[in-house]
């Protein structure tokens, strides 16, 4: 597609349940990438894959969280047994390739919140 | 541990006026150095992309230079419109190989009064 598509843009989950976010990157970008961002917080790395790989899994909180990519293309970031502080906006990007020459470009964001 | 800084956290500025907004980081050894523009409710837009070998790259009214040996970059936005008003993020290329992984600051939220 013409840009990173992300869904849902908004989740509203009782805690303890399980959530699902997509994103779906540009058309031929190899590399993605997960991030989190909460208020106080900034903006957080969770994963990035390469293909369908994942070379850096470094930001994943906890065990809680995991993440695939099939096909090269789209991704699912999944949480289970949510919690509270898992309330954040969770933002997925793409580029070209992972070298620090490429630029990453930004879905809307998942804004997920835990109850 | 990999820190980028950005100061001030918040600028207000009348309409026309040029500033400029800073950003600082603890590595010198980094492999590049971007700027983004995000809008409320909204994702992420990339500004400019400084390589470790560059001073500095322009793309309209806006300048970003980097200073590695200082650990400073600065994004300079010349003859400022309310349109401008966003949060500008600063982030280095992190982690210990040259991947896209970024590392944030926590943004100068910017607001240009008409």
């Amino acid at each position: 597609g013409a840009g990173v598509s992300q869904s849902p843009s908004n989740k509203v989950t009782e805690k303890g349940k399980d959530v699902e976010l997509r994103c779906d990157p540009i058309s031929g970008h190899t590399a993605l990438y997960w991030y989190r961002q909460s208020l106080g917080q900034g903006l957080e790395f969770l994963i990035y894959f390469q293909g369908n790989s994942a070379p850096d899994k470094s930001g994943l909180p906890s065990d809680r969280f995991s993440a695939e990519r099939t096909g090269g293309s789209v991704s699912t970031l999944t949480i289970q047994r949510t919690q509270q502080e898992d309330s954040a906006v969770y933002l997925c990007a793409s580029s070209l390739y992972s070298s620090g020459a490429n630029v990453l470009t930004f879905g809307a964001g998942s804004r997920l919140t835990v109850l | 541990k990999q820190e980028v800084t950005q100061i001030p956290a918040a600028l207000s500025v009348p309409e026309g006026e040029n500033l400029v907004l800073n950003c600082s980081f603890t590595d010198s050894a980094i492999y590049n150095l971007q700027w983004f523009r995000q809008d409320p409710g909204k994702g992420l837009t990339s500004l400019l992309l400084i390589q470790s070998s560059q001073r500095e790259q322009t793309s309209g009214r806006l300048n970003a230079s980097l200073d590695k040996s200082s650990g400073r970059s600065t994004l300079y936005i010349a003859a400022s419109q309310p349109g401008d008003s966003a949060t500008y993020l600063c982030a280095r290329g992190g982690g210990s190989s040259n991947t896209g992984k970024l590392i944030f600051g926590q943004g100068t939220t910017l607001q240009v009064k008409p």
